[in-house]
């Protein structure tokens, strides 16, 4: 079975600061790795989607990369603001969507 | 394009009652999910659906049964609920191929179990 795993659980930056999250997983199976955010009593709102084939995807501010031999992917925030604070998830998906616990991060200003 | 909408919002049931959960989405889907989110535990697939008619059994099924009779909706319902079943239900759409899809979520049903 797939297990995804995401560390920190918890991280607390100052505002301007650059950093990572990651996400680990034990199948290198997988059709593609999305990255999702979810705020406080919301849903998922999808960031990035690397597909299996891929390395990276960039989107502003967001980089995700992909190493599908090593089992790991990486968020990477620039210049971090207080409305990124969000819990931020990676999914990966293989015969079925399998998703990580997580990294709740919030931005200090 | 209202995406995906769940109702109820919130729900409080006491041990054995049941309850059905209603998802619908406005963007033409093909797939449809349901998952719960519990402390600790991630999202957590229950059952989902590739098209109009079809249902499948995800990674928690238990105690659920789901129904899509028409391409827009995907019911979830809990025929004798139980305490273990306090979570939070999300509902999900995606358009097709799994591995070129993002999925889009719904914000919700927060159920708490007596």
């Amino acid at each position: 079975k797939q297990e995804v795993t995401q560390i920190p659980a918890a991280l607390s930056v100052p505002e301007g600061e650059n950093l990572v999250l990651n996400c680990s997983f034990t199948d290198s199976a997988i059709y593609n790795l999305q990255w999702f955010r979810q705020d406080p009593g919301k849903g998922l709102t999808s960031l990035l989607l690397i597909q299996s084939s891929q390395r990276e995807q960039t989107s502003g501010r967001l980089n995700a990369s992909l190493d599908k031999s090593s089992g790991r992917s990486t968020l990477y925030i620039a210049a971090s603001q207080p409305g990124d604070s969000a819990t931020y998830l990676c999914a990966v998906s293989g015969n079925q969507f399998y998703f990580g616990t997580g990294t709740s991060l919030t931005v200090i200003p | 394009n209202a995406g995906v909408t769940q109702t109820p919002k919130f729900r409080v049931l006491k041990t054995g009652q049941s309850m059905t959960l209603l998802c619908a989405q406005d963007m033409n889907h093909e797939y449809m999910y349901w998952y719960r989110q519990d402390p600790g535990m991630g999202l957590r697939l229950i059952h989902y659906s590739v098209g109009e008619g079809t249902t499948a059994k995800g990674e928690v099924p238990d105690g659920y049964n789901v129904s899509r009779l028409k391409k827009q909706n995907f019911l979830l319902g809990l025929e004798s609920a139980a305490p273990s079943q306090t979570s939070v239900y999300f509902c999900a759409s995606s358009y097709s191929d799994r591995a070129m899809e993002t999925q889009y979520f719904g914000p919700g049903t927060r159920l708490l179990v007596l």
